[in-house]
Protein backbone atom coordinates (compact mmCIF):
# COMPACT_ATOMS: atom_id res chain seq x y z
CA UNK A 1 0.00 0.00 0.00
CA UNK A 2 1.49 2.80 -0.78
CA UNK A 3 1.95 6.04 1.98
CA UNK A 4 3.62 9.16 2.64
CA UNK A 5 5.40 10.30 5.94
CA UNK A 6 6.06 14.53 6.65
CA UNK A 7 7.69 14.24 9.74
CA UNK A 8 7.48 17.76 10.47
CA UNK A 9 3.99 18.69 11.56
CA UNK A 10 5.19 22.73 12.39
CA UNK A 11 7.58 24.65 11.01
CA UNK A 12 8.79 28.09 11.70
CA UNK A 13 10.79 30.47 9.29
CA UNK A 14 11.96 34.28 8.80
CA UNK A 15 10.99 35.65 6.08
CA UNK A 16 13.81 35.71 3.78
CA UNK A 17 15.10 32.64 4.96
CA UNK A 18 15.30 29.25 2.70
CA UNK A 19 13.18 26.34 3.09
CA UNK A 20 12.67 23.09 3.17
CA UNK A 21 9.65 20.82 3.69
CA UNK A 22 10.49 17.06 3.98
CA UNK A 23 8.34 13.65 2.72
CA UNK A 24 9.19 10.53 2.13
CA UNK A 25 6.98 8.08 0.47
CA UNK A 26 6.18 4.50 -0.26
CA UNK A 27 5.31 2.96 -3.15
CA UNK A 28 6.45 -0.35 -4.95
CA UNK A 29 6.92 1.41 -8.41
CA UNK A 30 7.62 4.67 -10.08
CA UNK A 31 5.88 7.11 -7.94
CA UNK A 32 3.80 9.93 -9.06
CA UNK A 33 4.42 12.65 -6.60
CA UNK A 34 2.99 15.81 -6.12
CA UNK A 35 2.66 19.07 -3.70
CA UNK A 36 -0.27 21.22 -2.58
CA UNK A 37 -0.75 24.01 -0.66
CA UNK A 38 -3.68 24.95 1.11
CA UNK A 39 -4.05 28.40 2.89
CA UNK A 40 -6.74 28.74 5.33
CA UNK A 41 -10.28 28.53 4.88
CA UNK A 42 -8.90 27.37 1.22
CA UNK A 43 -9.17 24.59 -0.78
CA UNK A 44 -5.82 22.37 -1.79
CA UNK A 45 -4.00 24.24 -4.84
CA UNK A 46 -0.87 22.40 -6.58
CA UNK A 47 2.14 23.53 -6.34
CA UNK A 48 4.31 20.77 -8.29
CA UNK A 49 4.48 17.59 -9.57
CA UNK A 50 6.95 14.94 -10.21
CA UNK A 51 6.04 12.29 -13.04
CA UNK A 52 9.54 10.47 -14.49
CA UNK A 53 12.89 12.64 -15.65
CA UNK A 54 14.56 15.52 -14.47
CA UNK A 55 14.59 14.88 -10.96
CA UNK A 56 14.70 18.44 -10.08
CA UNK A 57 11.19 20.00 -10.65
CA UNK A 58 10.05 23.38 -10.63
CA UNK A 59 6.74 24.68 -9.22
CA UNK A 60 4.55 27.81 -8.71
CA UNK A 61 5.36 30.36 -6.47
CA UNK A 62 8.94 29.81 -6.61
CA UNK A 63 8.81 26.68 -4.88
CA UNK A 64 10.91 23.32 -6.43
CA UNK A 65 11.17 19.86 -5.33
CA UNK A 66 13.73 17.17 -5.81
CA UNK A 67 13.31 13.28 -6.11
CA UNK A 68 15.22 11.00 -4.80
CA UNK A 69 14.95 7.22 -5.36
CA UNK A 70 17.74 6.22 -2.91
CA UNK A 71 15.97 7.98 -0.28
CA UNK A 72 12.15 7.30 -1.48
CA UNK A 73 12.00 11.39 -0.79
CA UNK A 74 10.49 14.46 -2.35
CA UNK A 75 11.52 17.42 -0.27
CA UNK A 76 10.13 20.71 -0.97
CA UNK A 77 12.69 23.46 -1.39
CA UNK A 78 12.20 27.88 -1.82
CA UNK A 79 15.38 29.89 -1.64
CA UNK A 80 13.53 32.60 -0.03
CA UNK A 81 10.34 32.21 2.05
CA UNK A 82 7.99 35.40 2.03
CA UNK A 83 4.75 35.94 4.48
CA UNK A 84 2.62 35.07 2.26
CA UNK A 85 4.17 31.27 2.10
CA UNK A 86 2.10 30.70 5.83
CA UNK A 87 0.10 27.48 5.05
CA UNK A 88 -0.54 23.91 5.11
CA UNK A 89 1.70 21.88 2.87
CA UNK A 90 0.46 18.50 1.69
CA UNK A 91 3.00 15.89 -0.21
CA UNK A 92 0.74 13.14 -2.03
CA UNK A 93 1.60 9.94 -3.88
CA UNK A 94 -0.60 8.95 -6.90
CA UNK A 95 -1.34 5.48 -8.01
CA UNK A 96 -1.05 4.53 -11.25
CA UNK A 97 -3.85 2.83 -11.39
CA UNK A 98 -6.95 1.93 -10.06
CA UNK A 99 -8.76 5.26 -9.82
CA UNK A 100 -5.93 7.68 -9.87
CA UNK A 101 -5.86 7.60 -5.84
CA UNK A 102 -3.87 10.35 -4.04
CA UNK A 103 -2.41 9.48 -0.84
CA UNK A 104 -1.72 12.42 1.49
CA UNK A 105 0.60 13.08 4.43
CA UNK A 106 -0.09 14.11 7.52
CA UNK A 107 0.79 17.68 6.22
CA UNK A 108 2.92 20.80 7.45
CA UNK A 109 2.26 23.64 8.61
CA UNK A 110 4.51 26.38 7.62
CA UNK A 111 4.50 29.70 9.96
CA UNK A 112 6.55 32.95 8.20
CA UNK A 113 8.19 35.47 11.42
CA UNK A 114 8.69 38.57 10.14
CA UNK B 1 -15.00 30.50 -14.30
CA UNK B 2 -14.40 28.45 -11.43
CA UNK B 3 -12.80 25.46 -12.45
CA UNK B 4 -14.26 23.14 -9.68
CA UNK B 5 -16.63 24.60 -7.47
CA UNK B 6 -19.15 22.84 -4.59
CA UNK B 7 -22.21 24.15 -2.77
CA UNK B 8 -22.97 24.78 0.04
CA UNK B 9 -19.35 25.94 1.71
CA UNK B 10 -20.74 26.01 4.93
CA UNK B 11 -23.43 23.25 6.15
CA UNK B 12 -24.35 23.39 9.90
CA UNK B 13 -27.25 20.54 10.53
CA UNK B 14 -28.54 18.24 13.57
CA UNK B 15 -27.58 14.99 14.09
CA UNK B 16 -29.87 12.20 12.20
CA UNK B 17 -29.96 14.72 9.98
CA UNK B 18 -30.16 14.03 5.60
CA UNK B 19 -27.87 16.13 3.47
CA UNK B 20 -26.20 16.71 -0.03
CA UNK B 21 -23.33 18.58 -0.89
CA UNK B 22 -22.62 19.33 -4.44
CA UNK B 23 -19.45 19.36 -7.10
CA UNK B 24 -19.26 20.86 -10.49
CA UNK B 25 -16.16 20.78 -12.69
CA UNK B 26 -15.75 22.98 -15.96
CA UNK B 27 -12.53 21.64 -16.55
CA UNK B 28 -13.57 18.51 -19.21
CA UNK B 29 -12.09 16.17 -17.03
CA UNK B 30 -13.64 12.74 -16.59
CA UNK B 31 -12.73 11.41 -13.19
CA UNK B 32 -13.49 13.07 -10.19
CA UNK B 33 -13.24 12.78 -6.28
CA UNK B 34 -14.33 13.35 -3.00
CA UNK B 35 -12.02 13.37 -0.04
CA UNK B 36 -12.86 14.33 3.65
CA UNK B 37 -10.38 16.34 5.80
CA UNK B 38 -10.50 15.83 9.85
CA UNK B 39 -9.98 18.19 12.24
CA UNK B 40 -6.05 17.42 12.24
CA UNK B 41 -6.14 18.58 8.62
CA UNK B 42 -5.52 14.85 7.38
CA UNK B 43 -6.88 13.83 3.63
CA UNK B 44 -8.49 10.86 2.51
CA UNK B 45 -10.03 9.89 -0.64
CA UNK B 46 -13.66 8.66 0.07
CA UNK B 47 -14.82 7.58 -3.58
CA UNK B 48 -14.08 8.08 -7.16
CA UNK B 49 -15.77 8.24 -10.01
CA UNK B 50 -14.88 8.18 -13.99
CA UNK B 51 -17.23 8.44 -16.57
CA UNK B 52 -20.20 8.25 -13.71
CA UNK B 53 -18.56 5.25 -12.94
CA UNK B 54 -17.53 4.32 -9.25
CA UNK B 55 -14.23 3.30 -9.45
CA UNK B 56 -12.94 3.83 -5.55
CA UNK B 57 -14.92 3.07 -2.50
CA UNK B 58 -12.41 3.52 0.25
CA UNK B 59 -13.95 2.47 3.47
CA UNK B 60 -17.02 5.33 3.76
CA UNK B 61 -20.09 4.25 6.31
CA UNK B 62 -22.98 3.21 3.43
CA UNK B 63 -24.74 6.32 4.73
CA UNK B 64 -22.70 7.77 2.36
CA UNK B 65 -23.66 7.70 -1.40
CA UNK B 66 -22.09 9.59 -4.41
CA UNK B 67 -24.20 10.07 -7.21
CA UNK B 68 -22.84 11.29 -10.82
CA UNK B 69 -25.46 12.11 -12.70
CA UNK B 70 -22.61 13.27 -15.71
CA UNK B 71 -19.00 13.63 -15.67
CA UNK B 72 -18.88 16.70 -14.67
CA UNK B 73 -21.09 16.47 -11.61
CA UNK B 74 -20.08 15.03 -8.78
CA UNK B 75 -22.98 14.92 -5.70
CA UNK B 76 -22.40 13.54 -2.23
CA UNK B 77 -25.50 12.60 -0.21
CA UNK B 78 -25.13 11.75 3.56
CA UNK B 79 -28.08 10.19 5.55
CA UNK B 80 -28.28 10.25 9.33
CA UNK B 81 -25.88 12.52 10.07
CA UNK B 82 -23.37 11.85 12.65
CA UNK B 83 -21.35 14.19 15.11
CA UNK B 84 -18.06 12.61 13.60
CA UNK B 85 -19.03 13.54 10.18
CA UNK B 86 -18.01 17.06 11.23
CA UNK B 87 -15.48 17.86 8.78
CA UNK B 88 -14.34 19.56 5.21
CA UNK B 89 -15.53 17.33 2.81
CA UNK B 90 -13.42 18.31 -1.15
CA UNK B 91 -14.50 17.43 -4.10
CA UNK B 92 -11.82 16.93 -6.79
CA UNK B 93 -11.16 16.58 -10.62
CA UNK B 94 -8.49 14.79 -13.22
CA UNK B 95 -8.16 13.50 -16.36
CA UNK B 96 -8.08 9.68 -15.81
CA UNK B 97 -4.73 7.90 -16.42
CA UNK B 98 -1.52 7.84 -14.09
CA UNK B 99 -0.30 10.38 -12.89
CA UNK B 100 -2.75 13.09 -13.70
CA UNK B 101 -3.03 16.17 -10.86
CA UNK B 102 -6.48 16.68 -9.40
CA UNK B 103 -7.99 20.24 -9.10
CA UNK B 104 -9.93 20.51 -6.03
CA UNK B 105 -12.50 22.60 -4.98
CA UNK B 106 -12.83 25.20 -2.26
CA UNK B 107 -13.86 22.53 0.31
CA UNK B 108 -17.53 22.10 2.04
CA UNK B 109 -17.29 22.73 6.20
CA UNK B 110 -19.84 19.98 7.44
CA UNK B 111 -20.59 20.75 11.22
CA UNK B 112 -23.20 18.13 12.92
CA UNK B 113 -24.33 19.63 15.95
Amino acid sequence: AQSVTQPDIHITVSEGASLELRCNYSYGATPYLFWYVQSPGQGLQLLLKYFSGDTLVQGIKGFEAEFKRSQSSFNLRKPSVHWSDAAEYFCAVGSTGGGNKLTFGTGTQLKVEL
Amino acid sequence: DTAVSQTPKYLVTQMGNDKSIKCEQNLGHDTMYWYKQDSKKFLKIMFSYNNKELIINETVPNRFSPKSPDKAHLNLHINSLELGDSAVYFCASSQSGGGYEQYFGPGTRLTVT
